[in-house]
């Protein structure tokens, strides 16, 4: 399988901020990343599609990057709906995986 | 606009067997593959497995030997079952699927979850 190791697993951070999660593949998996929103008691929420693709709808603060296995999230000027817990999934597969997650928290 | 809603036993006793089902409203039944995905606090989310609008299945290698899925094509419906389940398989129980047919492996769609606890 393919191992995801997602760092940090939390974060606290202040409204207007920008942070960075990092989601990194034990194996290259070319641009077959993915990540998710959080919020407690509902299912993820898909935010950004093949590592850079914004999904329809979602803020512009958000971003994607990276390729092979180093990927990255950004969130600029942080708002206070954006706290939650964000997820990288992997989907190069055939055996798809998540990362553990980053609670990002308001300092 | 696509809606999914699932529904299945919540408590279940060790070795017994867990079924879930989840129906598709609103949308195009062909051209995708649906998933099934749990999320528990000590595993995170897990992918279990997949399967086509023709029953082709793909399954997590952890737990291939206790899974099969099954799609209903007239009710635009498709099942999970996971036998022997164990106090480790206590999760919330989510399907999932793409926003376009023809394109896999990120989830648009998902359902509302279903907590499955596995207890004596």
């Amino acid at each position: 399988d393919i191992q995801m190791t997602q760092s940090p697993s939390s974060l606290s951070a202040s409204v207007g901020d920008s942070v960075t999660i990092i989601c990194q593949t034990s194996q290259s998996i070319s641009s077959y990343l993915h990540w998710y929103q959080q919020k407690p008691g509902t299912a993820p929420k898909l935010l950004i599609y093949a590592t850079s693709t914004l999904q329809s709808g979602v803020p512009s603060r958000f971003s994607g990057s990276g390729s092979g296995t180093y990927f990255t999230l950004t969130i600029s000027s942080l708002q206070p709906e954006d706290f939650a817990t964000y997820y990288c999934q992997q989907s190069y597969g055939p055996f798809y995986t998540f990362g553990r997650g980053t609670r990002l928290e308001i300092k | 606009q696509v809606h999914l809603q699932q529904w299945g036993a919540g408590r279940l006793k060790p070795s017994e067997t867990l079924s879930l089902t989840c129906a598709v409203y609103g949308g195009s039944f062909s051209g995708y593959q649906w998933s099934w995905i749990r999320q528990s606090p000590g595993k995170g989310l897990e992918w279990i497995g997949e399967i086509s609008h023709g029953g082709t299945t793909i399954y997590n290698p952890s737990l291939r030997s206790r899974v099969t899925m099954s799609v209903d094509t007239s009710k635009n419906q498709f099942s999970l079952r996971l036998t022997s389940v164990t106090a480790a398989d206590t999760a919330v129980y989510y399907c999932a699927m793409p926003r376009l047919a023809y394109t896999n492996g990120w989830f648009y769609y998902w359902g509302p979850g279903t907590l499955v606890s596995v207890s004596s």
